[in-house]
């Protein structure tokens, strides 16, 4: 059963630091894996889709990799700013339709 | 630029009656889903839908829930006599394709609030 974990759970840093988000999943037979942007009680916005014969990819201050032989992806976030704060979720998707949501990253920014 | 949108944004209802929760996919996909996520917990997958029938389904997705597609633009979940553990919000996505290409666009969500 594929299990997606995320760490760390929580993270506060100051404005303009460089950071990384760890995400995990435990069966690396994936065809996909989609980072998604969650603001309190709101939807969830896409960021970025790595498809399984990608090592990564790139929007704006954002870069997401994908290693599927260790099971992992990592979201880097350049020069972050207070409006990045929010919590950021990864999901896999397997030979089925579904996604497995990982736990999520709660990122606060501050000034 | 093209979204999923929701309605409605919340709802408030009495343990036991039935609610229907509606969803306009983006009009050129072709996969629709629900996903519902109770307070502080992960999202969950409920439901897929395609070509007019279900494609897979969790087990949290029983005989209580049903979706519909019923003009061809509008996709409906519909929760029978409620409970108070189906206070969640519910998230509608659609896809144009699936697996290796398919990348999900999320709609707002509904609050569900069971009371």
């Amino acid at each position: 059963k594929q299990e997606v974990t995320q760490i760390p759970a929580a993270l506060s840093v100051p404005e303009g630091e460089n950071l990384v988000l760890n995400c995990s999943f435990t069966d690396s037979a994936i065809y996909n894996l989609q980072w998604f942007r969650q603001d309190p009680g709101k939807g969830l916005t896409s960021l970025l889709l790595i498809q399984s014969s990608q090592r990564e990819q790139t929007s704006g201050r954002l870069n997401a990799s994908l290693d599927k032989s260790s099971g992992r992806s990592t979201l880097y976030i350049a020069a972050s700013q207070p409006g990045d704060s929010a919590t950021y979720l990864c999901a896999v998707i397997r030979d089925t339709d579904k996604l497995i949501f990982g736990t999520g990253t709660r990122l606060q920014v501050f000034p | 630029e093209p979204e999923v949108t929701q309605t409605p944004s919340h709802q408030v209802t009495q343990m036991g009656q039935e609610v229907i929760l509606r969803c306009v996919p983006i009009s050129n996909h072709l996969y629709f889903y629900w996903y519902r996520q109770i307070l502080g917990q992960k999202v969950e997958f409920l439901v897929s839908f395609y070509n007019n029938e279900i494609s897979e389904k969790s087990e949290i997705f029983d005989d209580q829930f049903s979706v519909e597609r019923p003009d061809g633009s509008n996709f409906t979940l519909k929760i029978r006599s409620t409970k108070l553990e189906d206070s969640a919000m519910y998230f509608c996505a659609s896809s144009a394709g699936t697996g290796d290409t398919g990348e999900l666009f999320f709609g707002e969500g509904s609050r569900l609030t069971v009371l």
